[in-house]
């Protein structure tokens, strides 16, 4: 079973509303990360953390995306005006920073935009 | 550019029988690569079956092994005898070691037939 924590785990939103979803990293994982898969199982790296600083992100991101990762609350992901394009499986995942790319992962948030 | 491909799926095998799913990577802009597979069960989360972090080198788990060529740039995943619990997608992944980026096959979905 997943130690990283995300919720929901299915949302439906109209085109123009606002999406958020949150992670709970695993414990003693100072790095997250958000990856986007779509229907055809392709991975889009979105943004990554490490405690509360952003790490990397795309411009995708910086754009229609926010997301932040507070000292002592879950870290977020929401998108501010979604679209159709937006409807995917939105991963978080963590990880330590001694363990190279080993990636821990949440079971998802699936959104649907209809 | 760096990327990997992966055999497209769906791949059906009946049980007891051996399966190898190929894996190629590019990593021309990666001095140290970090080759992974990871494994999405039914319903549960993403999660790493093996990694291997120097050319050469063997990586196993649950009977499943991989070997990180670096001459043929290929990281295919084999196992001897599968079992009907081994069904799952299947992803393969190369890892920057000088950050925490990883860049994903687009998975193969293994079908075991009883």
């Amino acid at each position: 079973n997943s130690k990283v924590i995300q919720t929901p785990r299915y949302l439906v939103k109209g085109q123009g509303q606002k999406a958020k979803m949150r992670c709970i990293p695993e414990k003693g994982h100072p790095v997250v990360f958000w990856y986007q898969q779509n229907k055809n199982n392709e991975f889009k790296f979105l943004i990554n953390f490490q405690n509360q600083e952003v790490l990397q992100q795309i411009d995708m991101t910086e754009k229609r995306f926010s997301a932040e990762c507070p000292s002592n609350s879950p870290c977020s992901l929401e998108i501010q005006s979604s679209e159709a394009g937006d409807s995917a499986l939105y991963l978080c995942a963590s990880s330590r920073t001694d363990s190279g790319n080993t990636l821990y992962f949440g079971e998802g948030s699936r959104l649907i935009v209809v | 550019g760096d990327s990997v491909t992966q055999t497209e799926g769906p791949v059906t095998v009946s049980e007891s029988e051996s399966l190898i799913i190929n894996c190629t990577y590019s990593a021309t802009s990666i001095a140290y690569p970090n080759l992974f597979w990871y494994v999405r069960y039914p319903g549960e989360g993403l999660q790493l079956l093996l990694k291997v972090i120097t050319a050469g080198q063997k990586g196993s788990s649950r009977g499943f092994e991989a070997t990180y060529n670096k001459e043929t740039t290929s990281f295919h995943l084999q196992k001897a005898s599968v079992q009907e619990s081994d069904s799952a997608v299947y992803y393969c992944a190369l890892g920057d070691s000088s950050n925490y980026q990883l860049i994903w096959g687009s998975g193969t979905k293994l079908i075991i037939k009883p």
